[in-house]
């Protein structure tokens, strides 16, 4: 099975900040990568397909970008809204596999 | 309204069984990918199996591959997951997910798109 990995485990940020959020699998998996927000106690929302691709209704100041094992999620000025868990998921093969998630908290 | 609402979750003895299912009312649901995807307490998401459209491909992780099954009907616009021989690990929120297809230029790339609330189920004695 492909591993995730992703750092930071955590971050602590502002409102107005830029943070990126670094996903690395253990063999490469192309373009084949979204990223998935979650609020405390809610469903996983997606924000990202195709590493880069933003989902419908999702706000310009997310992004993403990379291939093969190295993939990174930037969002570029940090509203209060989008203090939540962060998780990367491979979509390239079977078992599909989550990243540990990163929680992006307010300092 | 587009919606997944799952339902079954429950607290069930170690070595019980338990069927979730998964209402897809508002979109055609024959026409997707479905998903499940648990999340133990305090832990992170893990992908649990999926189904094609027709019931005819199915996958599952390792970690439950032999003890669920997942299964649809299409007529009910509906997903199950079977859950035999739980296991105190098996204890999750789990969520039913719908799996698009998302094509750019001859390459098709799929993600989860629409998800459920949630059904907790918890394997304890």
């Amino acid at each position: 099975a492909i591993q995730m990995t992703q750092s930071p485990s955590s971050l602590s940020a502002s409102v107005g900040d830029s943070v990126t959020i670094t996903c690395r699998a253990s063999q490469g998996v192309r373009r084949d990568l979204g990223w998935y927000q979650q609020k405390a106690g809610k469903a996983p929302k997606l924000l990202i397909y195709a590493a880069s691709t933003l989902q419908s209704g999702v706000p310009s100041r997310f992004s993403g970008s990379g291939s093969g094992t190295d993939f990174t999620l930037t969002i570029s000025s940090l509203q209060p809204e989008d203090f939540a868990t962060y998780y990367c998921l491979q979509d390239y093969s079977y078992p599909r596999t989550f990243g540990p998630g990163t929680k992006v908290e307010v300092k | 309204e587009v919606q997944l609402v799952e339902s079954g979750g429950s607290l069930v003895q170690p070595g019980g069984s338990l069927r979730l299912s998964c209402a897809a009312p508002g979109f055609t649901f024959s026409n997707f990918w479905m998903t499940w995807v648990r999340q133990a307490p305090g832990k992170g998401l893990q992908w649990v199996a999926n189904i094609k459209q027709d019931g005819s491909e199915k996958y599952y992780a390792d970690s439950v591959k032999g003890r669920f099954t997942i299964s649809r009907d299409n007529a009910k616009n509906s997903l199950y997951l079977q859950m035999d021989s739980l296991r105190a690990e098996d204890t999750a929120v789990y969520y039913c997910a719908r799996d698009r297809d998302y094509y750019k230029s001859i390459i098709a790339y799929d993600a989860f798109d629409l998800w459920g609330q949630g059904t907790k189920v918890t394997v304890s004695s």
